[in-house]
């Protein structure tokens, strides 16, 4: 079964530094890898997402994941932080159960940027 | 095009009362989701739906009931609320060409 972990449930940063977030996922399969970012009082966004091609992904807001199948990683980086940053990111792998396919999410890492 | 809404934002329930919540998607997808976020514990699947008529149970689908009568409608039934169930709860639809889930604003529901 496909499970992500995530490494960090809190990373604190200061404005202008780099951001990595770290995504270890297992899947018997290849994976389809997601990024996603949860602002306060508001619901999901999706970030960035890996599918085939390309392994480094690039997304909004300046984030950017490679994925690197012999480490089973989907790190999440930024090389500059800004103070909009400041959010919970969850990592997330698709699974396909019986024919349907979901996500599983890790368990979320928030991110604090200090001025 | 609203893409997915969730109704109501918020919600106080007495232990054993009952309440629906609503989640509806202008875009045509088939698949649509019910997950809780708690604290720590990331998203959690509650019931999931491949299509109109159909449910199915997620990962935490005790005390939980779902319909969907209509392909852009997904109910989420609370018969006998219970203090666990405090949470946020979030609808999302998936769309069957790009894979990504998009997600609604959730709902804060408080059970006292």
């Amino acid at each position: 079964a496909q499970s992500v972990t995530q490494l960090g449930s809190h990373v604190s940063v200061s404005e202008g530094a780099l951001v990595l977030l770290r995504c270890n996922y297992s899947s018997s399969v290849p994976p389809y890898l997601f990024w996603y970012v949860q602002y306060p009082n508001q619901g999901l966004q999706l970030l960035l997402k890996y599918t085939t091609g390309a392994t480094l992904v690039k997304g909004i807001n300046g984030f950017e994941a490679e994925f690197k199948k012999s480490e089973t990683s989907f790190h999440l980086t930024k090389p500059s932080a800004h103070m909009s940053d400041a959010a919970e990111y969850f990592c997330a792998v698709r699974t396909i159960i019986q024919g349907a396919q979901k996500l599983v999410f890790g368990q979320g890492t928030r991110l604090t940027i200090n001025p | 095009n609203a893409g997915v809404t969730q109704t109501p934002k918020f919600r106080v329930l007495k232990t054993g009362q009952s309440m629906t919540l609503l989640c509806a998607q202008d875009m045509n997808h088939e698949y649509m989701y019910w997950y809780r976020q708690d604290p720590g514990m990331g998203l959690r699947l509650i019931h999931y739906s491949v299509g109109e008529g159909t449910t199915a149970k997620g990962e935490v689908p005790d005390g939980y009931n779902v319909s969907r009568l209509k392909k852009q409608n997904f109910l989420l039934g609370l018969e006998s609320a219970a203090p666990s169930q405090t949470s946020v709860y979030f609808c999302a639809s998936v769309s069957a060409v790009n894979y990504e889930q998009y997600f609604g604003p959730g709902t804060r529901l408080t059970v006292t």
